[in-house]
């Protein structure tokens, strides 16, 4: 089956620690992406990465970082510098920059 | 900047049509996209409409587009309980790096 996993489900984390949240598809997708959602908001964009080895911030990068050293899997890190990092985090892939987005299962951190 | 809007909540009974609706400001979107979430997963692509056609329809779902006044809708014909879930407009951003700008969502409620 074609997809996009997340893991974990959950994942907690002292304050001070940095974690670092999984993203992997086999749809062979060229462009990945991180948001991050909060109660009652919309998504909001983390980092994205339209080709391998090559990734752009989005609106809220500060804190993370992300890597692309494979064109499946999009890790991302939430570093001890985020201050605010509880919340639900979604990876999603797209065939290229233009189109339609895919979204894996989701992540939930809670900081301790 | 881009901004897209959603009212937050809306309630109906199962049988009846829904209409959740969505403003956007930017004009140049080529695309528009529905997506559902249900509590705790990720989200799910339902429909999505080019920006110059003014109607698509996919069986239950109608999506209408007026693009002089920037206003989409999605209609649920026979709503049902499994539809209850949170909905979410995006626009694609300017500038092709496949950004996707959310509106905050809109918590459908079916009550039986």
């Amino acid at each position: 089956d074609g997809g996009i996993t997340q893991s974990p489900k959950y994942l907690f984390r002292k304050e001070g620690q940095n974690v670092t949240l999984s993203c992997e598809q086999n749809l062979n997708h060229d462009a990945m992406y991180w948001y991050r959602q909060d109660p009652g908001q919309g998504l909001r964009l983390i980092y994205y990465s339209q080709i391998v080895n090559d990734f752009q911030k989005g609106d809220i990068a500060e804190g993370y970082s992300v890597s692309r050293e494979k064109k499946e899997s999009f890790p991302l890190t939430v570093t001890s510098a985020q201050k605010n990092p509880t919340a639900f985090y979604l990876c999603a892939s797209s065939t290229s920059g233009i189109a339609e987005q895919f979204f894996g299962p989701g992540t939930r951190l809670t900081v301790l | 900047g881009e901004d897209v809007e959603q009212s937050l909540f809306l309630s109906v009974r199962e049988g009846d049509s829904s209409v959740i609706n969505c403003t956007y400001t930017d004009s140049s979107s080529t695309y528009l996209y529905w997506y559902k979430q249900e509590p705790g997963a990720g989200l799910q692509l339902l429909t999505y409409i080019f920006s110059n056609m003014d109607m698509k329809q996919d069986q239950r779902l109608t999506v209408l587009l007026n693009k002089k006044d920037k206003h989409l809708s999605l209609r649920i014909a026979d709503t049902q309980t499994g539809d209850s879930a949170i909905y979410f407009c995006a626009e694609v951003a300017s500038g092709n790096t496949g950004k996707l700008i959310f509106g905050q969502g809109t918590t459908l409620q079916v009550k039986p």
